[in-house]
């Protein structure tokens, strides 16, 4: 089991409530990343980081916001909350080069009302 | 556009049975190609990977082929488990540059006793 832990692991908030979400990982990957994922379809990139003060966009990016300041904190935060973010959010962490795989945590579920 | 594409999107069988799945892709130069096993509330968990000159790799009763002539890969399980209900997911790395993976939406399994 990899060492990457995800919290909350639920919640429900509001509309318009600034929130985040935290992952942190003992493995000491560079390589992290913050996906999105709705039922029956595939995972989403929102962020991803390649070492500390190294954060790029992903094809969701829009809205939420990362930062690396840590190697084993990569925080994900939402400005605004509304009813369409609503989703599970997974955090991965990687190692070395493409061949490695990703190590995931057991997401944080969203709900917006 | 890099597609990985996967089949069926649903499958439903009895325990001790066998189970094929597919997953086609685009995703262009190919590095490696992973399947991951997500089971309900957990993230994923790789299972294989596969790279180009790699045809067959088994890792207990999953077998995982490759054919990177017709971008074709498969898994199969053999005497399923109650244990394996789970969405398996194909993931495919481009070589070079960025290390960015592509989902496929999974296969969502489901063994009944």
């Amino acid at each position: 089991e990899a060492d990457i832990y995800q919290t909350p692991r639920y919640l429900v908030i509001g509309t318009g409530k600034k929130i985040t979400l935290e992952c942190s990982q003992t493995m000491g990957h560079d390589k992290m990343y913050w996906y999105q994922q709705d039922p029956g379809m595939e995972l989403h990139l929102i962020h991803y980081s390649y070492g500390v003060n190294s954060t790029e966009k992903g094809d969701l990016s829009s809205e939420s916001t990362v930062s690396r300041i840590r190697t084993e904190h990569f925080p994900l935060t939402l400005e605004s909350a509304r009813p369409s973010h609503t989703s599970q959010y997974l955090c991965a962490s990687s190692a070395g080069q493409g061949a490695t795989p990703l190590h995931f945590g057991n997401g944080t579920r969203l709900t917006v009302t | 556009k890099n597609q990985v594409e996967q089949s069926p999107q649903s499958l439903i069988i009895l325990e001790g049975k066998n189970c094929t799945l597919q997953c086609n892709y685009t995703v262009s130069p190919f590095s490696n190609l992973r399947w991951y096993k997500q089971d309900t509330g957990r993230g994923p968990v790789s299972l294989t990977i596969m790279t180009f000159s790699e045809n067959t790799k088994s890792n207990g009763r999953y077998t995982a082929t490759l054919d990177a002539d017709t971008k074709q890969s498969s898994l199969h399980i053999t005497a399923s488990q109650l244990s394996d209900s789970a969405s398996y997911i194909c993931v495919v790395s481009r070589s070079g540059g960025s290390y960015i993976p592509t989902f496929g939406r999974g296969t969502s399994l489901i063994v009944h006793p």
